[in-house]
């Protein structure tokens, strides 16, 4: 069983396509985040939900729109693709913060 | 505001030689603080944590850190190195009380030569 899980794993698509991620996570957590991985490996958080809200959004721009039907899933919908947005973006949840994130496998997003 | 610092970008060692990846954070309050490993082309995996307590925490795979609170630092150690820790390493550290948001170091390749 996967605990953190996002489809597809590789993304290509053409600039100005609209474009969603899917992340599910079945450990019963109360949080979720999405991060953006760039070339360099830098690791920066997009968007957390906690029980249905957004607690977190940092300066990302408003192509990005996280939705999260129930407390399971966060998905990342992303309008009008740049070069710019070619990235490897990690799907995360927690529990508090004792344990740590899980992180899913990651969706390596490359736009031409 | 919250930062870490990775100095270390990219280390080459032998086999068998020891590690110790550096590992500094910026925050005002108490803080948690982790380390990631990322193995090629794969997902974060947890390689420890502390929270409290004994300062010098275990993980996984032989790795170890010592929290130094006076110095602000979480290095990341082992004691002899395999080919297969070929990866990149992230330290990280979220506050206790603030925003529930774990922040990266820029991280460290680490490179080991059989």
């Amino acid at each position: 069983d996967t605990a953190v899980s996002q489809t597809p794993k590789y993304l290509v698509t053409q600039m100005g396509n609209d474009k969603s991620i899917k992340c599910e996570q079945n450990l019963g957590h109360d949080t979720m985040y999405w991060y953006k991985q760039d070339s360099k490996k830098f690791l920066k958080i997009m968007f957390s939900y906690n029980n249905k809200e957004l607690i977190i959004n940092e300066t990302v721009p408003n192509r990005f729109s996280p939705k999260s039907p129930d407390k399971a899933h966060l998905n990342l919908h992303i309008n009008s693709l740049e070069l710019g947005d070619s990235a490897v973006y990690f799907c995360a949840s927690s529990q508090g913060r004792v344990g740590g994130y899980t992180f899913g496998s990651g969706t390596r997003l490359t736009v031409v | 505001a919250q930062s870490v610092s990775q100095h270390n970008h990219h280390v080459i060692l032998s086999e068998a030689a020891s590690l110790e990846l550096g590992c500094n954070y910026s925050y005002g309050g108490t803080v948690n603080l982790f380390w990631y490993v990322q193995y090629p082309g794969q997902h974060l995996q947890l390689l420890l944590k502390y929270f409290s307590g004994d300062p010098l925490v275990k993980g996984i795979k032989g790795f170890e850190a010592e929290f130094i609170k006076s110095k602000f630092s979480f290095n990341l150690r082992k004691p002899s190195v395999q080919w297969s820790d070929t990866a990149e390493y992230f330290c990280a550290v979220i506050s206790q009380t603030g925003a529930n948001n774990l922040f990266f170091g820029t991280g460290t390749r680490l490179t080991v030569i059989p």
